[in-house]
This record gives C-alpha cells, sequence and structure tokens, in this order.
C-alpha cells in the first residue's frame, strides 16, 4: 500500500521568508497529490492540489512540484504572512484503493512577525 | 453556499453510551468518508462510501459503525465498543471515488467523555 511521509513536522519562519514542505510517498503509480492546510479547530481545506502529468503548479504565493522519479512532491509558500501559520497536510491516492488517500503526518507552520 | 455540514460541534459521551454524529452534504457528492484525528496526529480512516446505500471499512472501523441511506447523509455512530473515542472527528466528501478527485472536509466533531 501506499506509504506517505512529510518532513518538517514544524517549521518556524519569518514573516516575508518561504516555507517548504516535502513529501515522499511509495506507490510510483500514484497520480494525485493534494495539499491541505488545517487552521485551528476547523478542518482541512484544500489548497492546491497537483496531478502526475504535470511537475509543477503555482497559485499566487503558494506552489507544488512533483518529483516523479524521485517520488516526492514539496509545497512552497513565498512571501509567508502570520495568516500562513497551520497545519499542512499532503496527501496521495494508492492505486489499490484510489479514494483511500494515504496522509501525512501534518507540519505545523509558525511565521513570526 | 454548498458544503459539508457536521454537527455537533462538541460532544460529550458518557459511560457505555453511544452516539452518533451527523454529517450532511449539498455537494451532490457520490463519495463520503470519516476520519479521526488525535492530538497532533494525522488523519486515519473510519469508514468510507462510495455510493449511496455502500459502505466499507476502514483501517480503523472497529468500536464505530455507519449507514449511507440518503446520497447526502452520512452518520457516523461511535459504540460502548469503542474504549478510547476521545477525538476531532472529521467528515469528507469527494464527487466521485474513481480517479483523481479531491475530498472535502467540514469542520469537525469533538468528542469527549464525560
Amino acid at each position: 500500500g501506499e506509504n506517505v511521509e512529510q518532513h518538517p513536522s514544524t517549521l518556524s519562519v519569518q514573516e516575508g521568508d518561504s516555507a517548504v514542505i516535502k513529501c515522499t510517498y511509495s506507490d510510483s503509480a500514484s497520480n494525485y497529490f493534494p495539499w491541505y492546510k488545517q487552521e485551528l479547530g476547523k478542518g482541512p481545506q484544500l489548497i492546491i492540489d497537483i496531478r502526475s502529468n504535470v511537475g509543477e503548479k503555482k497559485d499566487q504565493r503558494i506552489a507544488v512540484t512533483l518529483n516523479k522519479t524521485a517520488k516526492h512532491f514539496s509545497l512552497h509558500i513565498t512571501e509567508t504572512q502570520p495568516e500562513d501559520s497551520a497545519v499542512y497536510f499532503c496527501a496521495a491516492n494508492p492505486t489499490d484503493s484510489w479514494g483511500k488517500f494515504q496522509f501525512g503526518a501534518g507540519t505545523q507552520v509558525v511565521v513570526t512577525p | 453556499d454548498g458544503g459539508i455540514t457536521q454537527s455537533p460541534k462538541y460532544l460529550f459521551r458518557k459511560e457505555g453510551q453511544n452516539v452518533t454524529l451527523s454529517c450532511e452534504q449539498n455537494l451532490n457528492h457520490d463519495a463520503m468518508y470519516w476520519y479521526r484525528q488525535d492530538p497532533g496526529q494525522g488523519l486515519r480512516l473510519i469508514y468510507y462510501s462510495q455510493i449511496v446505500n455502500d459502505f466499507q471499512k476502514g483501517d480503523i472501523a472497529e468500536g464505530y459503525s455507519v449507514s449511507r441511506e440518503k446520497k447526502e447523509s452520512f452518520p457516523l455512530t461511535v459504540t460502548s465498543a469503542q474504549k478510547n473515542p476521545t477525538a476531532f472527528y472529521l467528515c469528507a466528501s469527494s464527487i466521485a471515488w474513481e480517479g483523481n478527485q479531491p475530498q472535502h472536509f467540514g469542520d469537525g466533531t469533538r468528542l469527549s467523555i464525560l
């Protein structure tokens, strides 16, 4: 089955700096990789996703890159702001059961002014 | 506005009691999911339903039960057999089970033991 590892578990950045979170996956046939942001006491919110037929996707200050050969994908947040502080989760879809996403353990991002 | 509504936001359970968590979606999604999240942890799949009148066990189904009698509703019952039910429960839905479709989440129910 799919296994997703996420690093780092915590990330502290100065406001205005960039943040990068990396996830590795084990199932080379996985083809969908979403990223979620979870604020305290709320449900995860989809912020960006990428499919295996593209290598990079950008939406304003956030971007995701995918390296299928190395089986890893990364979330990049530029010009961080205090409202970016949250827990971020990556996920991948296993080919033996498409809807059963495997989630990473999460990264707590703290943006300090 | 379309979305997923979970209720109640907070729930307390007494010993030996079954409690039911509500999840309703008006997104016309076929697939629905229940996850459990413990403090500082990721999401673990309890049950999922690919389509109405069908559901399957996820990775941690023991002590839980579900039903999917209507497309928009997927209630979760936490039974007395679940010995450690204190957690944050999240419901999600996706347009279809097949393929690369995002899951959209509700805002969760926090369950505690009295």
